[in-house]
């Protein structure tokens, strides 16, 4: 099992531009998880999908989209990118109730 | 508002010896604790998870505790060496959220 990827592992955008975040489990988990971990920061959840079709806001949504079309898949959306939003994006899979498994990370810089 | 606290925000021990990491929560309605460790530019590794209804988890030299009641929990490393230098992050799932800690950072000199 691959575990969690996610692609690309590192970005430079420009203000205003968009951007996808890619985000595959292997794993069959239901649950998949979007976070950024700002410099010397916890992580904060952006979004969340307890299954295919079924996505909800964390605690940072603004800026951000996500889609669930498939158990695998849980891409993360950038619109209109924005300086604030320069951090590292981490992927998360989990079963219901149980471990959390992250992907290796997206380095995002907005300049 | 769910919040979750880590103290000491970094420590500093010498290899061999015994310390404990802390985590508090602000809201004892939890589904369950997990503690991960993180290296530098790195991801996150699982750790121990603990579910709402138990009180402690152990894997090897790591102990972790919870206390739903006092919104607390505790990470024991016995021993420590050198190679568990990292930062060290609690995260707390909540009915509809899920919540980390900043972390601690801990150095073990040899």
């Amino acid at each position: 099992n691959a575990g969690v990827t996610q692609t690309p592992k590192f970005r430079i955008l420009k203000i205003g531009q968009s951007m996808t975040l890619q985000c595959t489990q292997d794993m069959n988990h239901n649950y998949m998880y979007w976070y950024r971990q700002d410099p010397g920061m916890g992580l904060k959840l952006i979004y969340y999908s307890v299954g295919a079709g079924i996505t909800d806001k964390g605690e940072v949504p603004n800026g951000y989209n996500v889609s669930r079309s498939t158990t695998e898949d849980f891409p993360l959306r950038l619109e209109l990118a924005a300086p604030s939003q320069t951090s590292v994006y981490f992927c998360a899979s989990c079963p219901m109730g149980g471990t959390q498994y992250f992907g290796p990370g997206t380095r995002l810089l907005v300049l | 508002k769910q919040e979750v606290t880590q103290i000491p925000a970094a420590l500093s021990v010498p290899e061999g010896e015994n310390l404990v990491l802390n985590c508090s929560f602000t809201d004892s309605a939890i589904y369950n604790l997990q503690w991960f460790r993180q290296d530098p530019g790195k991801g996150l590794t699982s750790l121990l998870l603990i579910q709402s209804s138990q009180r402690e988890q152990t894997s090897g030299r790591l102990n972790a505790s919870l206390d739903k009641s006092s919104g607390r929990s505790t990470l024991y490393i016995a021993a420590s060496q050198p190679g568990d230098s990292a930062t060290y992050l609690c995260a707390v799932r909540f009915p509809n959220d899920m919540r980390f800690g900043a972390g601690t950072r801990l150095t073990v000199k040899p």
